[in-house]
């Protein structure tokens, strides 16, 4: 399993932190997914910490030990959503409960 | 430009049968792991299960006996296929691709999502 907090509040142009922790998570990859209301998710970070085309820079990744981290810098209005993390191979994918950010 | 899109019923009964399908336009079907993920209202999502191109499955272990997961190649089309169902199964079903980058799987391109309702 792994274990999000429920929900992150920050203001514009701070530093949002999401984590995401489970039994020996930094042994595996980490993704994470961004998921807005009404749209499908979009994938924002993989394999711990690369960013796909098109993602901006302000979102970054780090995974170790227990813990997967997505870090937003300089959050936006428009960072407002849902993220979850994700880990696990073929047939073993599982995902994080969500987080809830909110940039006010 | 990688799209999938989904279709299916969207309002079932309870016992009944879902059955939703995806196809994928823009890109070889061939080397991806073809999968569908549920979002049930105010919950997470849920990895339901995928398929290879060359038509091995895999599946949630929780619902495994319920669920079933085909491929048609010569159309670039995937299908999902749970049964008896209930109202927990009311969810926004969406499907993926799967790449696999190293020992993980993520999904890059997903479908608009299809909203299925079960209720008597």
């Amino acid at each position: 399993d792994l274990t999000q907090p429920p929900s992150l509040s920050v203001s514009p142009g701070q530093t949002a932190t999401i984590t995401c922790s489970g039994d020996k998570l930094g042994d595996r990859f980490a993704s994470w997914y961004q998921l807005k209301p009404g749209q499908s998710p979009v994938l924002v970070i993989y394999q711990d910490n690369q960013r796909p085309s098109g993602i901006p820079e302000r979102f970054s990744g780090s995974n170790s030990g227990n813990t997967a981290t997505l870090t937003i810098s300089g959050s936006q209005a428009m960072d407002e959503a849902d993220y979850y993390c994700q880990a696990g191979d073929v047939g073993t994918v599982v995902f994080g409960g969500g987080t809830k950010l909110t940039v006010l | 430009q990688v799209q999938l899109q989904q279709w299916g019923a969207g309002l079932l009964k309870p016992s009944e049968t879902l059955s939703l399908t995806c196809a994928v336009y823009g890109e070889s079907f061939n080397g991806y792991y073809w999968t569908w993920i549920r979002q049930s209202p105010g919950k997470g999502l849920e990895w339901i299960g995928e398929i290879s191109h060359t038509g091995i499955t895999y599946y949630n272990p929780s619902l495994k006996s319920r669920v079933s997961i085909s491929v048609d190649t010569s159309k670039n089309q995937f299908s999902l296929r749970l049964d008896s169902l209930t109202a927990a199964d009311t969810s926004v079903y969406y499907c993926a691709r799967g790449r696999h980058r190293g020992a993980t799987l993520n999904f890059d391109y997903w479908g608009p999502g299809t909203l299925v309702t079960v209720s008597s």
